[in-house]
């Protein structure tokens, strides 16, 4: 089934430091959008990346999509203490809901 | 910026009792959503619901669940006989039409004991 599965589950680094996170799934899709949940509380959606896409920006996020290879990554640059959540990839395909991975869990520490 | 409203923010029931989630989405949207987060889980799509009927439900959607829009305004989602694993945080979203992210609600968390 369609699934984003990101990876590494959690990532620790210090503050200003750059944070990687990559998401692999499994069939075509739409687009892959990416979204933040601080803990305990709701998710915000920060990118969408079409199909068509290669690369886009916002702020201080860069994300990435390779349709070939079926997978993403999500860099946030200078990363802050507030940046520390959980951050998730969902896709998109056809008419079907968005499917969310399991999240990679960032700590970014001052 | 629009928000999808949520209420109550947490909910404690007791095992076999009836439940009722409200969301509101936000006004010009078509498409609408209940999703659960089982703590320390993924994300699971529960139900979507378009032009008031539901449009696609998931395996976890099963007859103790139900959605209704009452009044054009407010998304319900009811669960007749909860259980103890449906302890978790609902989430309602809606969005507009393709292209755009949708938009979540900071959830309810139901805790059934």
């Amino acid at each position: 089934s369609q699934q984003g599965e990101e990876d590494p589950q959690a990532l620790s680094i210090q503050e200003g430091e750059n944070a990687t996170m990559n998401c692999s799934y499994k069939t075509s899709i739409n687009n892959l959008q990416w979204y933040r949940q601080n803990s305990g509380r709701g998710l915000v959606h920060l990118i969408l990346i079409r199909s068509n896409e290669r690369e886009k920006h916002s702020g201080r996020l860069r994300v990435t999509l390779d349709t070939s290879k079926k997978s993403s990554s999500l860099l946030i640059t200078a990363s802050r203490a507030a940046d520390t959540a959980s951050y998730f990839c969902a896709t998109h395909s056809g008419n079907t809901p968005l499917v969310f991975g399991k999240g990679t869990r960032l700590s970014v520490i001052a | 910026e629009p928000e999808v409203t949520q209420t109550p923010s947490h909910q404690v029931t007791q095992m076999g009792q009836e439940v009722i989630l409200r969301c509101v989405p936000i006004s010009n949207h078509l498409y609408f959503y209940w999703y659960r987060q089982i703590l320390g889980q993924k994300v699971e799509f529960l139900v979507s619901f378009y032009n008031n009927e539901i449009s696609e439900k998931s395996e976890i959607f099963d007859d103790q669940f139900s959605v209704e829009r009452p009044d054009g305004s407010n998304f319900t989602l009811k669960i007749r006989s909860t259980k103890l694993e449906d302890s978790a945080m609902y989430f309602c979203a809606s969005y507009r039409d393709r292209g755009n992210g949708y938009t979540f609600g900071s959830g309810t968390r139901l805790t059934v004991v």
